[in-house]
């Protein structure tokens, strides 16, 4: 059984730019959660997505924007980056919400 | 608000040294607790998920209990290989769905 895979590894952007991250669930899981980890705070609940809907969001702005396709893998893209997201993101899949397992995470700076 | 503190932010232990791991919690309903562990630079590593106050879980050295306010993680007789952040997080019902609210975490380092 594969775990939650996350692409790239490591990424570094420019102030304005726009950024795709990409995540495949764990085999049999239909939900996907993301998260951002600012450097030694715990991770923070972006959204999550359900059967190719969002059915949960934290406290985002709407330049946070997500997709989960068909086979449930999921991209997070982020709109005209600031500073401050630099953070490591994770995205976590699980079985209609329940045991969560996360990826290793992309770490995302922003220059 | 509901919101998870976790104390003490770091522990220094030596090798053989037990200790526990403190998660205060504040929520309107408690639909699950959870442990995870988490190495530098990777991603949150699923240790247990307790639901109702006087559970216990148990894996290797490790031990999670839970009440109505708090869960502790007690580590009995560490060894180095679980020097790690150790993250504790809360769902509850009502919540966005799929919020996870995490604590800041402990980061436990065990010398030998």
């Amino acid at each position: 059984e594969t775990g939650v895979t996350q692409s790239p590894t490591h990424l570094i952007k420019t102030r304005g730019q726009q950024v795709t991250l990409r995540c495949s669930s764990q085999s049999g899981h239909n939900t996907v959660s993301w998260y951002q980890q600012a450097l030694g705070q715990g991770p923070q609940f972006i959204f999550q997505y359900y059967r190719e809907e969002e059915n949960g969001r934290g406290n985002f702005p709407p330049r946070f924007s997500g997709l989960q396709f068909p086979n449930y893998s999921s991209e997070l893209n982020v709109n005209a980056l600031e500073l401050d997201d630099s953070a490591l993101y994770l995205c976590a899949s699980s079985l209609g919400g329940a045991g969560y397992t996360f990826g290793s995470g992309t770490r995302l700076t922003v220059v | 608000e509901d919101q998870v503190t976790q104390s003490p932010e770091a522990l220094r232990l030596q090798e053989g040294e037990s200790s526990s791991l403190n998660c205060s919690y504040t929520v309107s309903g408690l639909r699950g607790l959870f442990w995870y562990r988490q190495d530098p630079g990777k991603g949150p590593e699923f240790l247990f998920t307790l639901y109702s106050a006087g559970e216990e879980k148990e894996k290797e050295r490790l031990k999670a209990t839970l009440t109505k306010k708090e869960s502790f993680l007690h580590i009995t007789a560490p060894k180095p290989e679980d020097s790690a952040t150790y993250l504790c997080a809360v769902q509850a019902y009502g919540g966005s769905q799929g919020n996870l609210i995490f604590g800041k975490g402990t980061k436990l380092s065990v010398k030998p």
